[in-house]
């Protein structure tokens, strides 16, 4: 069974604070990697994409891929009150077109 | 650009019925997953379209199926709901390409009574 783990959480940090989001997965046939965000009683928005070992940076947001220890994380700094969400790690399935595994979710509260 | 699009967005229906929902992707993509979201399950993958054919298939009973148009918009059919069918029932589009970016639609929320 091809699996996304996430840390469960939920994790509470204060605005201003970096958040940190982990996630690993068990199919090493994974190549494409993704962090959605998903507020309560919404659809998953696409935060990010990363396909290559290292760091990928938009804006507040940075993608760490480790391909070796099949390892995904996501950073948020200078959190905001908005940015209290869940976030989903979805790794592409390598050998099932158009299938992504996503993990459990974490749910992010960023206090004021 | 128009983003994914999905119909009804809410249903209330009983037991032994069936149900059908429709997803219309973002122009130019030729993909269509669609996935069901429980609280106890998570995001879980129904089965994907791409050029009319399904390519990919969760693991979900016979009840559930789903076709593709030419135009790439795709139905999915659900017949004779039980009450753990209640879900959020999200589609999402992607080119189809390499990296097959996927983008969700805002969901059908499906309510078995």
């Amino acid at each position: 069974q091809k699996e996304v783990e996430q840390n469960s959480g939920p994790l509470s940090v204060p605005e201003g604070a970096i958040a940190s989001l982990n996630c690993t997965y068990s199919d090493r046939g994974s190549q494409s990697f993704f962090w959605y965000r998903q507020y309560s009683g919404k659809s998953p928005e696409l935060i990010m994409s990363i396909y290559s070992n290292g760091d990928k940076e938009d804006g507040r947001f940075t993608a760490q891929l480790n391909k070796a220890s099949q390892y995904v994380s996501l950073l948020i700094r200078d959190s905001q009150p908005s940015d209290s969400a869940t976030y989903l790690c979805a790794a592409e399935a390598g050998s099932t077109l158009g299938r992504l595994y996503f993990g459990r979710g974490t749910q992010l509260t960023v206090w004021p | 650009k128009a983003g994914v699009t999905q119909t009804p967005r809410y249903l209330i229906k009983t037991r032994g019925q069936q149900v059908t929902l429709s997803c219309s992707p973002i122009s130019g993509h030729r993909s269509v997953s669609w996935y069901q979201q429980t609280p106890g399950q998570g995001l879980q993958f129904l089965f994907e379209y791409f050029s009319e054919t399904q390519r990919n298939k969760g693991n979900f009973p016979g009840r559930f199926s789903g076709r593709q148009f030419s135009n790439s918009r795709s139905e999915m059919n659900v017949s004779t709901l039980e009450l753990g069918d209640s879900a959020l029932y999200l589609c999402a589009s992607s080119h189809a390409g390499e990296t097959d970016t996927q983008y969700f639609g805002p969901g059908t929320r499906l309510t078995v009574l």
